[in-house]
C-alpha cells in the first residue's frame, strides 16, 4: 500500500513570510496528489492539486510542486497571513484507484 | 449547494449501542466515501462507494457496515459500538472514478463510553 509522511509535524511562520509544507510518498506508481487545508473542528478542504504529469501547478497564493525522482511533494503559500492558520495534508492516489492514502498532518501556525 | 452534509454534528453513545451516521451530497458526484480522524493521525479509510450500487472496503472496515441508499446518500452504521470506534467520521464525495478531488463534510463527533 501507499505510505505518506510529512516532514515536520508543525511548522511556526512570521505573518507575511512565505511557508513551505513538505510531504514524500513511497509508491513510485502515484499518479495524483493533492493538499488539503482543516481548520479547527471543520472538514477538510481542498487547496491544490497535481497530476503526476506536471512537476508544479499554481493557485491563489499556492503553488504545489512535485519530485517524482525523490518521490516529494510539497506545498508553498506565499504571504502567509493568519487565516492560514491550519492543519495541511497531503493525500496521494495511485492511477485508477478510488483511494486516497493521507498524511498525518502539518500545524502551521502564523505568528502575528 | 450545501455541499456534502453529515448529521448528526455529535454523538455519544455507550458501548453495545447502535447507530447511523448519514450523509448527503448535491453535487451529482458519483463516488462516495467514509473516513475517520483520530488524534495525530491522517483520515483512514473505512469504506467507500464508487458508485451507485456498488461499495468496498477501505482500510479500516471492521465494527462497520455502510449502505449506499440512493445516488445522494450514503450511510455509515456501527453495529455495537466500541470505545475503539471513539474518533470524528467525515463522508466525502468526488465526481468520478479513478483519482479524483474529494469533498468533504463537516464531520461527526462520536464518542463511545
Amino acid at each position: 500500500g501507499e505510505s505518506v509522511g510529512l516532514h515536520l509535524p508543525t511548522l511556526s511562520v512570521q505573518e507575511g513570510d512565505n511557508s513551505i509544507i513538505n510531504c514524500a510518498y513511497s509508491n513510485s506508481a502515484s499518479d495524483y496528489f493533492i493538499w488539503y487545508k482543516q481548520e479547527s473542528g471543520k472538514g477538510p478542504q481542498f487547496i491544490i492539486d497535481i497530476r503526476s504529469n506536471m512537476d508544479k501547478r499554481q493557485g491563489q497564493r499556492v503553488t504545489v510542486l512535485l519530485n517524482k525522482t525523490v518521490k516529494h511533494l510539497s506545498l508553498q503559500i506565499a504571504a502567509t497571513q493568519p487565516g492560514d492558520s491550519a492543519v495541511y495534508f497531503c493525500a496521494v492516489a495511485s492511477a485508477n484507484d478510488y483511494k486516497l492514502s493521507f498524511g498525518a498532518g502539518t500545524t502551521v501556525t502564523v505568528r502575528a | 449547494n450545501a455541499g456534502v452534509t453529515q448529521t448528526p454534528k455529535f454523538q455519544v453513545l455507550k458501548t453495545g449501542q447502535s447507530m447511523t451516521l448519514q450523509c448527503a451530497q448535491d453535487m451529482n458526484h458519483n463516488s462516495m466515501y467514509w473516513y475517520r480522524q483520530d488524534p495525530g493521525m491522517g483520515l483512514r479509510l473505512i469504506y467507500y462507494s464508487a458508485s451507485e450500487g456498488t461499495t468496498d472496503k477501505g482500510e479500516v472496515p471492521n465494527g462497520y457496515n455502510v449502505s449506499r441508499l440512493n445516488k445522494r446518500e450514503f450511510s455509515l452504521r456501527l453495529e455495537s459500538a466500541a470505545p475503539s470506534q471513539t474518533s470524528v467520521y467525515f463522508c466525502a464525495s468526488s465526481a468520478s472514478g479513478g483519482p479524483d478531488t474529494q469533498y468533504f463534510g463537516p464531520g461527526t463527533r462520536l464518542t463511545v463510553l
